[in-house]
């Protein structure tokens, strides 16, 4: 079955280093993967998005690399800020590309220190 | 352009009582998805409407629990006779478009739905 899960449950990073953020999945017909940040007490908001066809896509100041022979995926953040500070989850979409039917994993906290 | 809104933000319940959830997609949005959060654990689809349809309910509990979008206001969740287990965040999603380019949703602040 579907599953997406996360190394770590929590991640502490000093301001301004970078953070690497991992996540395994474990569907190989998932084809397209999206990274959301949660801040206490709001929705999940996207960051950016990956698809099978790709191993690396770019956003500002983050970056997600994907690893399909190993079925990873992780969220690199460059010269990270307090407002950083929030719940990281992976979600897949193993029944096509740009479905709603997400699987999300159970987040890792990343807690910055100034 | 406001986002999608949700209310209540939080709601008290007993077990045994009924609890509505309300969702009003973003402007210019048709399609709604609801997400269900334990503390601590990802979120988990539920169902995915459209105005007066429902697409999607296979995340959807086989009892107690419904939802609509009807063709006027806001999509509703609607749980019966609550239980303990039914403790949760839950978050409503909109887009423009179901299937698309992107799998991007907008989600709400979610309710936070307690049973005493």
């Amino acid at each position: 079955g579907e599953s997406v899960g996360l190394h770590l449950p929590t991640l502490s990073v000093q301001e301004g280093d970078n953070s690497i953020i991992n996540c395994a999945y474990s569907n190989s017909a998932s084809d397209y993967f999206i990274w959301y940040k949660q801040e206490s007490g709001k929705g999940p908001q996207f960051i950016i998005d990956i698809r099978s066809n790709m191993d690396k896509r770019q956003g500002q100041r983050v970056t997600v690399l994907l690893n399909k022979t190993v079925k990873h995926l992780s969220l690199q953040i460059a010269a990270t800020q307090p407002g950083d500070s929030a719940v990281y989850f992976c979600a897949d979409d193993y029944s096509g590309a740009g479905s709603y039917q997400l699987t999300f994993g159970k987040g890792t906290k990343l807690s910055v220190i100034p | 352009n406001a986002g999608v809104m949700q209310n209540p933000r939080h709601l008290v319940r007993r077990r045994g009582q009924e609890a509505r959830l309300r969702c009003s997609p973003m402007k210019g949005h048709s399609h709604v998805y609801w997400y269900r959060q334990l503390p601590e654990e990802g979120l988990k689809f539920m169902v995915y409407l459209q105005k007066e349809n429902i697409i999607d309910e296979s995340g959807m509990p086989k009892e107690r629990f419904s939802a609509e979008f009807p063709k006027e206001g806001p999509s509703i969740l609607r749980i019966q006779q609550v239980v303990r287990g039914d403790s949760a965040a839950y978050f409503c999603a909109s887009s423009p478009q179901g299937n698309g380019n992107t799998g991007e949703l907008f989600f709400g602040e979610g309710s936070r739905l307690t049973v005493l």
